[in-house]
């Protein structure tokens, strides 16, 4: 059964912190998303990587960065951690991007306060 | 730019009623198109997906329209059931044929 594992189900931090949201894949897939979702708005992509240490932006990049040390771990990094920013983070991986099925993980569930 | 998006936010069915879900996208390239089902508390689960060179795809009591002229999408699900409620998502490739791009998200209610 495929996996795409986030760490976290539930997170609360504080303004201005550093936050580290971390996603692993069992598939051995080059390719891995972070989306965010609030209502109203659907998923939204924030970065993509398509090989390890490769990452690019997605439509909503501000405030967020990512790190691909390997193939199968995708971190989602929030430099400084904003109350606009309390949402449900969505990580994917996929084979073939944009082309084939993406596997999701739970999601983390976000909130800075 | 690129932005797909569903036509109703919300909808309402009784158990054995065909739904049909519709969803409009606006990048007249895009190649490939796919539906997602997200249950409460769960990460999206594929249903069924489209390529630009079809017009409709059939999967176990799920049917993907696929209208290039007007650049719509439509997911039919028949004998609907309790178990169908859910948010479900469209979506298509982005222009570079990278990543997904969601659409906003459409709830099914289904009703016993």
């Amino acid at each position: 059964d495929v996996k795409v594992t986030q760490s976290s189900r539930y997170l609360v931090k504080r303004t201005g912190e550093k936050v580290f949201l971390e996603c692993v894949q069992d598939m051995d897939h080059e390719n891995m998303f972070w989306y965010r979702q609030d209502p109203g708005l659907g998923l939204r992509l924030i970065y993509f990587s398509y090989d390890v240490k490769m990452k690019e932006k997605g439509d909503i990049p501000e405030g967020y960065s990512v790190s691909r040390e390997k193939k199968e771990r995708f971190s989602l990094i929030l430099e400084s951690a904003s109350t606009n920013q309390t949402s449900m983070y969505l990580c994917a991986s996929s084979f073939f991007p944009g082309q084939g099925e993406a596997f999701f993980g739970q999601g983390t569930r976000l909130t800075v306060v | 730019g690129e932005s797909v998006g569903l036509h109703l936010p919300t909808l309402s069915v009784q158990e054995g009623d065909n739904s049909i879900i519709n969803c409009a996208y606006s990048n007249s390239a895009s190649d490939y198109f796919i539906w997602y089902k997200q249950e409460s508390g769960k990460g999206p689960q594929f249903i069924i997906d489209i390529r630009s060179n079809m017009d409709k795809r059939q999967g176990q009591r799920v049917t993907v329209l696929l209208n290039k002229t007007v650049k719509h999408l439509s997911l039919q699900i028949a004998a609907t059931q309790p178990g169908d409620s859910a948010v479900y998502f469209c979506a298509e490739d982005n222009q570079a044929g990278t990543a997904l791009i969601f659409g906003k998200g459409t709830t099914l209610s289904v009703s016993s």
